[in-house]
């Protein structure tokens, strides 16, 4: 069955970089899309960016000169990178599948604090 | 960026009633290709988001069919009818037509 699961750091220290995995299983990076999505504490969603099944990216552009998305299709994986974090960017983070966003992992949580 | 304006933001609501949640963008979502990408989903507390209703008013697979999803151009509307507790929660539209995919800031559904 379709899953995706995120990983990483819990605790970024401002200034410095987060990195997340997005571990997949259940379909091919190589005909899917996967996008990640991020919600700030009692907020709504945003989305962040997409890698897609030919390994193009799009980013959201008040994010872009920060960010970088990629993949490792022998491993089942898409990573995002984020520089220069902020508290602002203290968020649930999500990787998502398609377009359609039908299929989401369960998120991880990233707090931006010294 | 295209800005999707999701009313109301609370929304109050009878088990075994009937709701409705609109989303309006700033501009057509219309896409060339002909289709229309407006996509409903709802987070139920603690958990992540879930696809409901794709491409206006197709349901998602499992999705019971008290929820419908109707619309075009810039004005859609999910509705929801007979109410059950498990459908209690925050909604969100998306339109993926345009970069970049912007959200409906959310509506959520509570008991009344």
């Amino acid at each position: 069955q379709v899953q995706l699961k995120e990983s990483g750091p819990g605790l970024v220290q401002p200034s410095q970089t987060l990195s997340l995995t997005c571990t997949v299983s259940g379909f091919s990076l190589t005909s899917n899309s996967v996008h990640w999505v991020r919600q700030p504490p009692g907020k709504g969603l945003e989305w962040v960016g997409a890698i897609w099944s030919g390994g193009s990216t799009d980013y959201n552009s008040a994010l872009k000169s920060r960010l970088s998305i990629s993949r490792d299709t022998s491993k089942s994986q898409v990573f995002l990178k984020m520089n220069s974090l902020q508290t602002e960017d203290t968020a649930i983070y999500f990787c998502t599948r398609r377009l359609l966003f039908d299929y989401w992992g369960q998120g991880v949580m990233v707090t931006v604090s010294s | 960026d295209v800005l999707m304006t999701q009313t109301p933001v609370s929304l109050p609501v009878s088990l075994g009633g009937q709701v409705s949640i609109s989303c309006r963008s700033s501009q057509s979502l219309v896409h060339s290709d002909g289709n229309t990408y407006l996509h409903w989903y709802l987070q139920k507390p603690g958990q992540s988001p879930q696809l409901l209703i794709y491409r206006v008013s197709n349901r998602f697979s499992g999705v019971p069919d008290r929820f419908s999803g109707s619309g075009s151009g810039t004005d859609f509307t999910l509705k929801i009818s007979r109410v059950e507790p498990e459908d209690l929660g925050v909604y969100y539209c998306l339109q993926s037509t345009h970069f970049p995919l912007t959200f409906g800031s959310g509506t959520k559904l509570e008991i009344k």
